[in-house]
């Protein structure tokens, strides 16, 4: 089942504005990572915030980390044209088959379109 | 430049047709993974190899082998498949898997369509 859900499905800002965006999860986790992928490519990873982490920076990007309410959020201040994109949350769960490591699970993404 | 390159990035096959994804990582990564995305789905792993050694398989279907033959190289055998698995399969790496948590490098992907 899907471990990491994005609010809401789909932003629309105009250019300067800032974004958020949330994403939930259920079980408790050791890590949440943040990544952007542009229309036809790959995901692009944007940051990582580490389960004893409140909050993290980087440029323009603030992400908060909730684990009480197993939650997190994105915050693209200051958005650009090219901030267009989707972007997902990704949580760490064991593998199913062997117990050593963890692999990532992915929402479903919040789509944003920033208009000039 | 991601350091992850798939090939080819778009293919148009029929059901009865065998063909190969092909991913390729210079970034020394340990591990490699096949995802499959489909319009209106979140990010579906499937495979996952570590040091060549496959770790996880996510209940994926047997018309989907991969194969790994060294650290680098990451291949996904297509064979009779079905129009629902028209998807983009996105081949990414990570410099291992334990739980101290690392960034994946994704390619750009290959778009299957099944005709």
């Amino acid at each position: 089942s899907q471990q990491g859900e994005e609010d809401p499905q789909a932003l629309s800002i105009q250019e300067g504005e800032n974004a958020t965006m949330n994403c939930s999860y259920k079980t408790s986790i050791n890590n949440l990572q943040w990544y952007r992928q542009n229309s036809g490519r790959g995901l692009v990873h944007l940051i990582l915030i580490r389960s004893n982490e409140r909050e993290k920076h980087s440029g323009r990007l603030r992400v908060t980390l909730d684990t009480s309410k197993k939650s997190s959020s994105l915050l693209i201040t200051a958005s650009r044209a090219a901030d267009t994109a989707s972007y997902f949350c990704a949580t760490d769960v064991p593998f199913s088959i062997k117990a050593a490591g963890n692999k990532l699970t992915f929402g479903g993404g919040t789509r944003v379109l920033v208009k000039p | 430049e991601t350091g992850v390159t798939q090939t080819p990035r778009h293919l148009v096959m029929g059901m009865t047709n065998k063909k190969s994804l092909k991913c390729e990582q210079h970034l020394g990564h340990n591990a490699m993974y096949w995802y499959k995305q489909s319009a209106k789905k979140p990010l579906e792993l499937m495979f996952v190899y570590n040091f060549k050694e496959q770790t996880e398989n996510n209940s994926v279907p047997s018309r989907f082998s991969p194969e790994c033959p060294n650290s680098s190289h990451l291949f996904l055998h297509l064979h009779t498949l079905q129009p629902e698995d028209s998807a983009l399969y996105l081949c990414a790496s990570s410099q291992d898997w334990d739980d101290t948590g690392w960034p994946q490098h994704f390619g750009d992907g290959t778009r299957l369509s099944i005709l």
